[in-house]
């Protein structure tokens, strides 16, 4: 049992906006920074979204990240086949000793 | 180019220890705190702690604390998890990952699988 809820699946079709959302708590996405991880099969994950909605350098402008109370949302727009991965929220929680906490993880798949 | 390069994969027996390594380059070692995450065959992400490379503290998560230990070399700039009585459910891929002003992951490792069986 995750600490951040996230849904197991999400799907689309190439070229639609697709939304993945993650739901805390004030300990942790109430109070802090939430972020996004892309994990394609068989590899380390990769930071997608830092701070709620910063991209790294190299992340397309297709990846957008909100947060709004103890919720947030990966949004993916203009979807393509190779954006098929699992999606990781996670924030920092406060509650005890400050660590780390991630959700379940999304299954994208495109249709 | 900024590179963390883990140790290769190991078999274990319930019980033991394991020792995984991590070793950085490509920028100042001491200046990045590391963070150590692994992930059960398909299961999700599950933080395990933090270490400061430039003084060698640590936080853990609380399930690991007693049984996790990260310590770091800064004349290799390497970075160590060691993880004993190991049982059947620490079967996973460990990661390590660089913070990045509270971004956990900015660079991370390759991963080690450690696999535990009798």
């Amino acid at each position: 049992q995750s600490v951040l809820t996230q849904p197991p699946s999400a799907s689309g079709t190439p070229g639609q906006r697709v939304t993945i959302s993650c739901s805390g708590s004030s300990s942790n996405i109430g109070s802090n920074y939430v972020y996004w991880y892309q994990q394609l099969p068989g590899t380390a994950p990769k930071l997608l979204i830092y701070r709620n909605n910063q991209r790294p350098s190299g992340v397309p402008d297709r990846f957008s990240g909100s947060k709004s109370g103890t919720s947030a949302s990966l949004a993916i727009s203009g979807l393509r086949s190779e954006d098929e991965a699992d999606y990781y929220c996670a924030a920092w929680d406060d509650s005890l000793s400050a660590h780390v906490v991630f959700g379940g993880g999304t299954k994208l798949t495109v249709l | 180019q900024v590179q963390l390069v883990q140790s290769g994969a190991e078999v274990k027996k319930p019980g033991a220890s394991v020792k995984v390594s991590c070793k950085a380059s490509g920028y100042t070692f001491t200046s990045y705190y590391m963070h150590w995450v692994r992930q059960a065959p398909g299961q999700g992400l599950e933080w395990m702690g933090i270490i400061n490379p430039s003084g060698g503290s640590t936080s853990y998560a609380q399930k690991f604390q007693g049984r996790v230990t990260m310590t770091r070399d800064t004349s290799t700039s390497t970075v160590y998890m060691e993880l004993s009585s190991l049982r059947s459910e620490d079967t996973a891929v460990y990661y390590c990952a660089r913070d990045w002003g509270g971004s956990l992951g900015d660079v991370w490792g390759q991963g080690t699988t450690v696999t535990v069986s009798s």
